[in-house]
């Protein structure tokens, strides 16, 4: 059975970089054509999609609204993949939930979810 | 693409039927739409894609229809682990997007 955890620091200090992994077990992230994404959820705000990278890490997909500061990675082994949020700010402040995806090129629902990581940005 | 889930809060109790609503600032292609259930300190769980396609190990008392605009989903009748909040998602347009929820809860 397939499950996804993520784990990083659940404090960034402002302007700094955010950085989670998602660590995967029970199949291989490249045993299939997958997208592997990330999602976050500010308190008491809806759910925001980050960005989809492809099995084979050779294409990924980001939220032109975090393009800019937004980097996802596969490692080599294919055992977890990474996100890279650069110049947080305290609205960066959410759980971050990493996820399968199905589907094509940037058009993904997701199963299975991680249980997700607080990460709170504060001095 | 906005979504709009209405309403906010369904007030419920076990065994009676929940109707949820999620409507579009545009039409969504091809009815690329899925729901959600999130619990507290639990995983997310995909329910429906393909605005009416049960994923795997989703209970047939969940149902999912609409096309274009108009999205619903169904719970024909309520269980004690069915009380939780439930978002749409479409993503046949990018940036996939999600509405703002609904929560069910026990009246």
């Amino acid at each position: 059975q397939l499950q996804l955890q993520e784990s990083g620091p659940g404090l960034v200090k402002p302007s700094e970089s955010l950085s989670l992994t998602c660590t995967v077990s029970g199949d291989s992230i490249s045993s299939r054509s997958s997208y592997w994404g990330w999602i976050r959820q500010p308190p008491g705000k809806s759910l925001e999609w980050i960005g989809t990278i492809y099995y084979s890490g050779t294409s990924y997909y980001y939220n032109p609204s975090l393009k800019s500061r937004v980097t996802i990675s596969l490692d080599t082994s294919k055992t977890h993949f990474s996100l890279k949020l650069s110049s947080v700010t305290a609205a960066d402040t959410a759980v971050y939930y990493c996820a399968r995806g199905d589907g094509w090129a940037g058009h993904n629902w997701f199963d299975p979810w991680g249980q997700g990581t607080l990460v709170t940005v504060s001095s | 693409i906005v979504l709009t889930q209405s309403p906010g809060t369904l007030s419920l109790s076990p065994g009676e039927r929940a109707t949820l609503s999620c409507r579009a600032s545009q039409s969504v292609s091809s009815s690329y739409l899925a729901w959600y259930q999130l619990k507290p300190g639990q995983a997310p769980r995909l329910l429906i894609y393909g605005a009416s396609t049960r994923a795997t190990g989703t209970p047939d008392r969940f149902s999912g229809s609409g096309s274009g605009t108009d999205f619903t989903l169904t719970i024909s009748r309520l269980e004690a682990e069915d009380f939780a909040v439930y978002y749409c998602q479409q993503y046949g347009s990018s940036p996939g997007t999600f509405g703002q929820g609904t929560k069910v809860e026990i009246k």
